[in-house]
Parts: structure tokens; sequence; C-alpha cells
């Protein structure tokens, strides 16, 4: 069985340009999360996916980040401009179902911004 | 809101011997399930056991076992005969059983150092 995959693993740009993630979750999982994790913290949820439907995204910085999952498959996460606290990894997380005890994660995107 | 707190930044270990990494959290919720996540320098987490509240018997993975303290919210992670390959980033992370939003609230975590 394939893994969550993300792209790319590693990204470097300057504040205030604009950055995309991709992830693409394990076949047949209906939920995915995505969670940031600042340098020696743990992960924070960032926004939960159910399908293609939003079920939270309280800790979305949305005057700069946006998420999208076209089609309940493949998600989007992107950065529109991006602060130098931004600099992180971005780890994608997919389960069966929401309430299904496993989620998997991807190996996640390490962000620089300078 | 529910918090997960681990007070052991780092620890080491002498290989083939036994460490408890400490977990406690704060919760309001009587059903939820706690983990300990791995996470090596590859940055992927990789799950290493689980216990559902409800479940009053300690969960037991191989080398890996836990002391689930309800009443206490404490979940402490036993590694027996430990391994290089153990050596990594192990978080603490806390679910709640509820449908919907139910995403992981982790711990700052514990690097762990096995000692040849």
């Amino acid at each position: 069985e394939a893994g969550v995959a993300q792209s790319p693993r590693y990204k470097i740009i300057e504040k205030r340009q604009s950055v995309a993630f991709w992830c693409n979750p394990i076949s047949g999982h209906a939920t995915l999360y995505w969670y940031q994790q600042i340098l020696g913290q743990g992960p924070k949820l960032l926004i939960q996916f159910q399908n293609n439907g939003v079920v939270d995204d309280s800790q979305l910085p949305k005057d700069r980040f946006s998420a999208e999952r076209l089609k309940g498959v493949d998600s989007t996460l992107k950065i529109q401009p991006a602060k130098l606290e931004d600099s992180a990894v971005y780890l994608c997380a997919s389960s069966l179902q929401g309430n299904s005890y496993e989620q998997y994660f991807g190996p996640g995107t390490r962000l620089t911004v300078t | 809101a529910q918090t997960v707190t681990q007070s052991q930044p780092e620890m080491s270990v002498q290989e083939a011997e036994t460490v408890t990494l400490s977990c406690t959290y704060d919760t309001s919720e009587s059903d939820y399930y706690l983990f300990w996540y791995k996470q090596p320098p590859s940055r992927q987490m990789i799950l290493v056991i689980r216990q559902e509240a409800y479940k009053q018997q300690n969960a037991t993975e191989n080398r890996f076992s836990v002391n689930f303290q309800k009443a206490a919210k404490s979940f402490s992670l036993k590694i027996s005969d430990s391994q290089l390959g153990d050596a990594a980033m192990y978080f603490c992370a806390y679910r709640r059983e509820k449908a919907g939003a139910n995403n992981l609230f982790f711990g700052t975590g514990t690097r762990l150092t096995v000692i040849p």
C-alpha cells in the first residue's frame, strides 16, 4: 500500500513570496489533515477535510493560508504572502474515516522563509 | 481545550536498557484516544502505540508499553531492551472520540538518544 505522498520535500523562499504544497493521501482515505510543525514543537492542526469539505480550519491563518481538496483526493496548501514565522515543516496526514483512530503521515515539506 | 505536556525535552538510554518517557494531558472529556508517535530524522511520524481511554488495561506492542493513569491524566511510554533504531523524537498525542473534528493534539516531544 502506497503511503501519503507530499511534494516538494524542501522549499526555500523569501518573505512576501508565495508557495504551494501538495499532498496525495492513501487511496480511499476520506479524511485529510494538514499540520504545521515549527522547530522544537509538536505538530499543530491547520485544517481538516472530510472528502472535499472542511471539517475544521479554526487554526488556519486565513489572511495568508488557503487549502483545497479537489474531488476529495489530492490537496494543496498555499501561503501568500509568506512570513518569516511560517518557516516550519508542513505535514499531511490521512485516515480512512474521521473516526478511524490511525492517521498516516507523509514525509512533510520543510519550508524556510528568508 | 486539550493540552498535552511532555516535561522531558531530552532523554538518553543505554542500548538494551529500559527507558520511560512521561506525558500528561488535560481534558474534560471522558472518551478519547492517546498515542505515542515516533519521528525519526526523516520527519515521518510513525505510530508506536495507542490507548483507548475506556480500556483499563495498558496497551503493549512488543518492546513498547504504556502506563495509563486516567484519574491522574498521565500516559507514559516504556521502551524495553532499547535499540539504536529507537533513537528519535517521541510525541505524545491526544484525540477526541467524538465524530467530526478529531485531529491530534501533540506535546512538544522528547528527544531520545540511545547510547551504544
